[in-house]
């Protein structure tokens, strides 16, 4: 069974500093993995997502996340927090190979930008 | 990409009503899906729309309490039967196009509030 952690319910960062989200994955084939943000009272919006080709995925705003099979992780990074990015973010994974295509979420982490 | 248009945008209801919400797609989509998104907590994944045929139900959600259509390849509905305060919470509709896009896209929620 497919399953995603957010190591992380809250995480809070100084403008212009790094941002570092958590992401631990467990599935039993080949996944597809994902990452979503919802500004308030926003819908979800795909900053970027990992089907099995390069393991370091560029994503929109800055975004980037690295997958590592051996540590079944696909963290979220940013080197230069803004203050735009303050939001909820998402971690999902999805088995494609199996066909459902169903998505998982994680429980999420509530990103604070501090001026 | 995929534009989701969904209705109402939100609704405050009285309990031991029905609402139905309509999911609208700018093209012709494989896969169509509802969530729930509980206030503060994750995305939880209701069932899957088939088209043509019953929806397939996540443990924990079941056909008489949320009953969903699926009549063509761009249009669902999802009806929340019999409501209770619990069920407050914003209803997502997400779409996913097979072979073609490798994400899925996801309306912008309709915000329940029971009274």
């Amino acid at each position: 069974a497919q399953s995603v952690t957010q190591l992380d319910s809250h995480v809070s960062v100084s403008e212009g500093t790094p941002v570092l989200l958590r992401c631990n994955y467990s599935s039993s084939y080949s996944p597809s993995l994902f990452w979503y943000v919802q500004h308030p009272n926003k819908g979800l919006q795909l900053l970027l997502k990992y089907t099995s080709a390069a393991t370091l995925v560029k994503g929109i705003n800055g975004f980037e996340a690295e997958f590592k099979k051996s540590e079944t992780s696909f963290h979220l990074t940013k080197p230069s927090a803004h203050m735009s990015d303050a939001a909820e973010y998402f971690c999902v994974v999805s088995d494609q190979l199996s066909g459902t295509y169903k998505y998982i979420f994680g429980t999420g982490t509530r990103l604070k930008v501090l001026a | 990409s995929a534009v989701i248009s969904q209705k109402p945008s939100r609704d405050i209801c009285q309990r031991g009503t029905s609402l139905t919400i309509q999911c609208q797609v700018d093209s012709q989509v494989t896969m169509m899906f509802w969530y729930r998104q509980q206030p503060g907590q994750s995305l939880t994944l209701i069932a899957t729309a088939n088209q043509g045929s019953e929806a397939t139900y996540e443990s924990g959600f079941v056909i008489d309490k949320f009953p969903i259509s699926r009549p063509n390849l761009t249009f669902s509905t999802l009806t929340v039967s019999n409501m209770s305060p619990e069920d407050s919470s914003i209803y997502l509709c997400s779409a996913w196009r097979q072979g073609g896009a490798t994400e899925a896209f996801f309306g912008q929620g309709t915000r329940l509030t029971v009274v």
